[in-house]
């Protein structure tokens, strides 16, 4: 079974507005760790937020916000007011273990990209 | 410096010879990762260290492939009698406990 699945291969939002790129995770550790990175056509890797399991929280970072859902396993990135530079390939990742504890692998989906139109 | 180097930066190679790619981790970081992405699409991984344990090599395509880490520095990946479905660009990342994954900015392989 896929550990991350990302449905949207693409979607297009128009500048200033909000989208939701969909990310669900699959695992029966209860310690993991989720992540979002943002690859632009430079091909390099920004990571964007990060949430743990047990965080009681969504995440958020500027524009970006983690809607962590453990019930349903998902960890959907919400980027608000939609920049042009924005347009990217978005991952989705999860890495299992907890935060301080031994690393698990870092598990990735497919990826998103993400058209931001003026 | 203080990001993942990764070495060389682009590589251009003949069909069969083989070639090796190394990564610089952040000084500290007891994990690394490497990871294939071929044009347009995403990360497949291939192979990850942590520390002083065994390797996960679940991830290497063929026995063309290894990749070797000494203690908790540099890494190098070989790929032996290299094909053209090689050609993609090789990603190494690097962690520790309380970071998220720091990516280098990648060995673009291409294979003639």
């Amino acid at each position: 079974a896929q550990k991350i699945t990302q449905t949207q291969p693409g979607m297009f939002v128009q500048e200033k507005e909000a989208v939701t790129l969909d990310c669900t995770y699959d695992t029966s550790d209860p310690s993991y760790g989720l992540f979002w990175y943002k690859q632009p056509s430079s091909g390099e890797m920004i990571f964007l937020i990060y949430q743990g399991s047990y965080d009681q929280q969504n995440a958020t970072e500027g524009r970006y916000s983690l809607n962590f859902q453990k019930a349903r396993k998902s960890a959907n990135l919400v980027i608000s007011a939609s920049q042009l530079g924005d347009s990217a390939m978005y991952f989705c990742a999860m890495r299992e273990g907890a935060r301080g504890s031994t690393l698990g692998r870092l598990y990735f989906g497919r990826g998103t990209q993400l058209t931001v139109w003026p | 410096g203080a990001g993942v180097s990764q070495s060389p930066s682009n590589k251009v190679t003949e069909k069969g010879k083989d070639v090796e790619l190394r990564c610089d981790p952040i000084s500290g970081h007891t994990a690394l990762y490497w990871y294939r992405q071929r044009l347009g699409q995403g990360l497949e991984f291939l192979i990850y260290f942590q520390g002083n344990s065994a390797p996960d090599k679940s991830g290497l395509p063929s026995d063309r492939f290894s990749a070797e880490r000494t203690g908790e520095s540099v890494s190098t990946l070989t790929i032996q009698r290299t094909q053209q479905e090689d050609s993609a660009v090789y990603l190494c990342a690097s962690t520790s406990p309380y970071t998220e994954a720091f990516f280098g900015q990648g060995t673009r392989l291409t294979v003639v």
